[in-house]
C-alpha cells in the first residue's frame, strides 16, 4: 500500500489569504486527487492532479481559488487562495496504487480553519 | 448523479455486539465500492475494496457484501470492541473514472 504524508497537518489562517498544503507519496503513482471534507459533511472531490499538465477540476471548483501542482509522480500541492471562513475544511490528498484491485489510499489529512 | 446514503448515521453499541452498517447508492454502474474508517482528526484507513463483479469480501471481523442491482452493500462487524469506534464511510467508484462519491458515514460507538 502507498504512505501518504501532508503537510502542514493543521493551521489557522486569517481571511484573504492563502494556504499551500503539500502531499508526498513514498512510490510513483499514477492517479493523485485532491479532497474537500466540510465540516459535518462527507468528502467532496476537488481535482484530480494530473503530472505534467493542468489539473481536472470538478464542478463547483476553480483553478484561480484552488491552483493545484503536479511536478512529478510523487508530490502535489493544493493551495487555497483568499481564504474565508467557508474554506475551514479538511483537506486530504489521495492516490490509486495499481496494486490488484486499484485501491484509493488517502493522506491524513490537513485540517484548515480561517478566521 | 450518483447519491449514497448511509444508514445509521448513528449507533451506539456496547461491547461484543455483532452490528449491520448499511450503504446505499443510486446508480448500479459502479466499477467498486470501497468502505473506510476515519478516526477523530484523522485520514481515512480503507477497510476493504469490493469489486463490481464481487459479492463480499472478508477482513478479520469485518464483512462487507455487495448487491449492485439493488444498489446496496452492507458492512458487519463482528464482537464488537471499543477500538472500532469511529465513523465508517462507504464510497463508490464509477466506470467512468477514479473519483469515488461518499456517503456521510455512520459514527459508530462501542461501550465497555
Amino acid at each position: 500500500s502507498a504512505v501518504i504524508s501532508q503537510k502542514p497537518s493543521r493551521d489557522i489562517c486569517q481571511r484573504g489569504t492563502s494556504l499551500t498544503i503539500q502531499c508526498q507519496v513514498d512510490s510513483q503513482v499514477t492517479m493523485m486527487f485532491w479532497y474537500r471534507q466540510q465540516p459535518g459533511q462527507s468528502l467532496t472531490l476537488i481535482a484530480t492532479a494530473n503530472q505534467g499538465s493542468e489539473a481536472t477540476y470538478e464542478s463547483g471548483f476553480v483553478i484561480d481559488k484552488f491552483p493545484i501542482s503536479r511536478p512529478n509522480l510523487t508530490f502535489s500541492t493544493l493551495t487555497v487562495s483568499n481564504m474565508s471562513p467557508e474554506d475551514s475544511s479538511i483537506y486530504l490528498c489521495s492516490v490509486v496504487y495499481r496494486g490488484l484491485q486499484e485501491t484509493q489510499y488517502f493522506g491524513p489529512g490537513t485540517r484548515l480553519l480561517v478566521l | 448523479k450518483q447519491e449514497v446514503t448511509q444508514i445509521p448515521a448513528a449507533l451506539s453499541v456496547p461491547e461484543g455486539e455483532n452490528l449491520v452498517l448499511n450503504c446505499s447508492f443510486t446508480d448500479s454502474a459502479i466499477y467498486n465500492l470501497q468502505w473506510f474508517r476515519q478516526d477523530p482528526g484523522k485520514g481515512l484507513t480503507s477497510l476493504l475494496l469490493i469489486q463490481s463483479s464481487q459479492r463480499e469480501q472478508t477482513s478479520g471481523r469485518l464483512n462487507a457484501s455487495l448487491d449492485k442491482s439493488s444498489g446496496r452493500s452492507t458492512l458487519y462487524i463482528a464482537a464488537s470492541q471499543p477500538g472500532d469506534s469511529a465513523t465508517y464511510l462507504c464510497a463508490v467508484r464509477p466506470y467512468s473514472g477514479y473519483a469515488l462519491n461518499f456517503g456521510k458515514g455512520t459514527s459508530l460507538l462501542v461501550t465497555p
